[in-house]
């Protein structure tokens, strides 16, 4: 079975401040791991995934998580944040025995302040 | 190019009443799949269809049912509703599974009074 562990239910920064969003999953088969990013009355938007090669993915817009396999960690990272980031983050994991499910974490909300 | 489309976005259905809900995936894609998101449980899987079969399920009572048409638009349907089915609804669409990446819809917030 796979399950997914978010650390942090909420997490305020300053704007302009470092974020780290931390995920943890769970799995005895081979994985693939996102992040998938959610704004008020809105779907998932993918924000990341790693499905193989190298273990630090970035998006377009300054996010990136590094797949740790010993630590079975996918944490996400900003340098820099600014309001528009302020929403809500889901960590999932699928993988090749899961068909084409996602499990998701209980997600964690972040609120940039100015 | 347009994005997954699901109708209704509100809905407001009684205790014991069914629903359907719809979704409309890109141009393309063939695989569907539905979730339940709720504050206490968060997101779950419902299922996936392919090419108009069902080919994964979620731990769901057999209330929830859907399918899949040969223009690969889904229905979802939820049969004798219950309060506990007040959820946000969400679609997403892929060419084929998650290695092609999915799209989520906005979703079909349901409410059950």
């Amino acid at each position: 079975a796979q399950s997914v562990t978010q650390l942090d239910s909420q997490v305020p920064v300053f704007e302009e401040a470092p974020v780290e969003l931390r995920c943890n999953y769970s799995s005895s088969v081979s994985v693939y791991l996102f992040w998938y990013v959610q704004y008020p009355n809105q779907g998932l938007q993918l924000l990341l995934k790693y499905l193989s090669g190298s273990t630090l993915v970035e998006s377009i817009n300054g996010f990136e998580a590094e797949f740790n396999k010993s630590q079975t960690s996918f944490h996400l990272r900003k340098p820099s944040v600014h309001i528009s980031d302020t929403a809500e983050y889901f960590c999932a994991v699928s993988g090749t025995n899961t068909g084409n499910q996602f499990y998701f974490g209980t997600g964690t909300s972040l609120t940039v302040i100015p | 190019k347009a994005g997954v489309t699901q109708t209704p976005r509100y809905l407001i259905k009684t205790r014991g009443q069914q629903v359907t809900l719809s979704c409309s995936p890109i141009s393309g894609h063939r695989s569907v799949s539905w979730y339940q998101q709720t504050p206490g449980q968060g997101l779950q899987f419902l299922f996936e269809y392919f090419s108009e079969t069902q080919r994964n399920k979620g731990n769901f009572p057999g209330r929830f049912s859907g399918r899949q048409f040969s223009n690969s638009r889904s229905e979802m349907n939820v049969s004798t509703l219950e309060l506990g089915d007040s959820a946000l609804y969400l679609c997403a669409s892929s060419v084929d599974g998650f290695l092609y990446g999915y799209t989520f819809g906005s979703g079909t917030r349901l409410t059950v009074v």
